[in-house]
């Protein structure tokens, strides 16, 4: 069974610094993996997605990893503001579980002025 | 990509009744899923839902409790039935493009049980 795991749980940076967030898999038989925000309250927005043939993905100060063998992803936010405080939640989409995503515990982000 | 809307995008709830969640995509689509998001969790698979057939349950999700609609390719019901507290959760729905491709999600409903 595909296990996602997200550490840390909780970040707090200054404002201007980079981010890391990683994410890690135990199947690594993926179709991709996916990286979503979350605001409180709020719905899932999407921040990039990852085929499994890739290697990273970037959108903006946003650049996502993925390293197959290992079961390992890392979301990079270049220059951090307070906007992109919010929780960042990785998804894996695996073989075995057919079109269904498995979510990890997410990385609850604040970013401090 | 896809635009999801959902309705309502709040409710307070008393126990014992039920509520029924609206999902409207605007493109159409094979697949949606509903989802579950339990206080200070991560989302949790609730059923996915095929246009024409009945719609598959996660373990622990019972037809009973959360039936399912799928009228066409572009709407979805999801019914949460004789509520208690423990069913108070943001509800999401949500659809893949593509089938394998990236994954989109409405701005959720949010469900407090009284």
């Amino acid at each position: 069974k595909q296990e996602v795991t997200q550490i840390p749980a909780a970040l707090s940076v200054p404002e201007g610094e980079n981010l890391v967030l990683n994410c890690s898999f135990t199947d690594s038989a993926i179709y991709n993996l996916q990286w979503f925000r979350q605001d409180p309250g709020k719905g899932l927005t999407s921040l990039l997605l990852i085929q499994s043939s890739q290697r990273e993905q970037t959108s903006g100060r946003l650049n996502a990893s993925l390293d197959k063998s290992s079961g390992r992803s890392t979301l990079y936010i270049a220059a951090s503001q307070p906007g992109d405080s919010a929780t960042y939640l990785c998804a894996v989409r695996a073989v075995a579980a057919g079109n269904k995503l498995t979510f990890g515990g997410g990385t609850r982000v604040l970013v401090k002025p | 990509s896809a635009v999801i809307s959902q309705k309502p995008s709040r409710d307070i709830c008393q126990r014992g009744t039920s509520l029924t969640i609206q999902c409207q995509v605007d493109s159409q689509v094979t697949m949606m899923f509903w989802y579950r998001q339990q206080p200070g969790q991560s989302l949790t698979l609730i059923a996915t839902a095929n246009q024409g057939s009945e719609a598959t349950y996660e373990s622990g999700f019972v037809i009973d409790k959360f039936p399912i609609s799928r009228p066409n390719l572009t709407f979805s019901t999801l019914t949460v039935s004789n509520m208690s507290p423990e069913d108070s959760s943001i509800y999401l729905c949500s659809v893949a493009k593509g089938g394998t491709d990236t994954q989109y999600f409405g701005p959720g409903t949010r469900l407090t049980v009284l």
